[in-house]
């Protein structure tokens, strides 16, 4: 299957910091799609996007689609502890057929101090 | 309605065990998945129903039979499962498959324990 390489594999920071992550493939991708888990839970979609070069913001939280569509970014701005959790970027593993399947990164888990 | 409800939220049972796992959507969406997650590892693909019809396995073994009763519900039947087995079981839907804008929405999942 398709490999993300997703980094960093975890991130210890304080209250009130920002973050960033990052996703990167040896392939074209159309669409880039961010997830945060919460331990026990299920993923929930943070940000889509689906122009190379396209920066779309949620709250506290941008991405970017690389102008190479191999690469997209995620940031999170003045961090607080709720933002606790994994986050996986992921891409649809089948262009231009009809099946719906994700590739995800391995995820970044993120930890953060009060 | 944007959940998608999965039940039983924890499951334990044992190697000669029959279960289900359920899952069901009031989205209208004619696309539904279940995954696999270990623990710290990605989400990992078993099936995928289109239209109640079932469009790919990925290569999962018998004792993991799915079943789509129709076109909210979605239905992961197991036995004669193995330790290995344990871990967090995922149902998700999609509006369809093959749309440029391709979302999924994910349960909170089955946390299943076999002993």
């Amino acid at each position: 299957g398709q490999q993300l390489n997703q980094s960093p594999q975890s991130m210890f920071i304080q209250e009130g910091e920002d973050v960033s992550m990052n996703c990167t493939s040896s392939s074209i991708f159309n669409t880039w799609l961010w997830y945060k888990q919460d331990p026990g839970e299920g993923p929930v979609l943070l940000i889509a996007l689906y122009k190379a070069g396209e920066l779309t913001s949620n709250g506290r939280l941008t991405a970017q689609f690389g102008i190479t569509r191999k690469d997209s970014f995620l940031n999170i701005s003045a961090s607080i502890p709720s933002d606790v959790g994994i986050y996986f970027c992921a891409v649809p593993a089948d262009r231009g057929s009809t099946l719906g399947r994700l590739y995800f990164g391995r995820g970044t888990q993120l930890t953060v101090w009060p | 309605d944007t959940e998608v409800t999965q039940t039983p939220k924890h499951l334990v049972m044992g190697m000669t065990n029959k279960k289900s796992l359920k899952c069901e959507q009031h989205m209208g969406h004619r696309a539904m998945y279940w995954y696999k997650q270990k623990a710290k590892k990605p989400p990992e693909l078993m099936f995928v129903y289109s239209y109640e019809k079932l469009s790919i396995n990925e290569s999962v073994p018998s004792r993991f039979s799915p079943e789509c009763p129709n076109s909210s519900l979605l239905n992961l039947h197991l036995h004669a499962l193995q330790p290995e087995d344990s871990a967090l079981y995922l149902c998700a839907s999609s509006q369809d498959i093959g749309l440029a804008n391709e979302k999924l929405f994910f349960g909170s999942g089955t946390q299943l324990s076999v002993l």
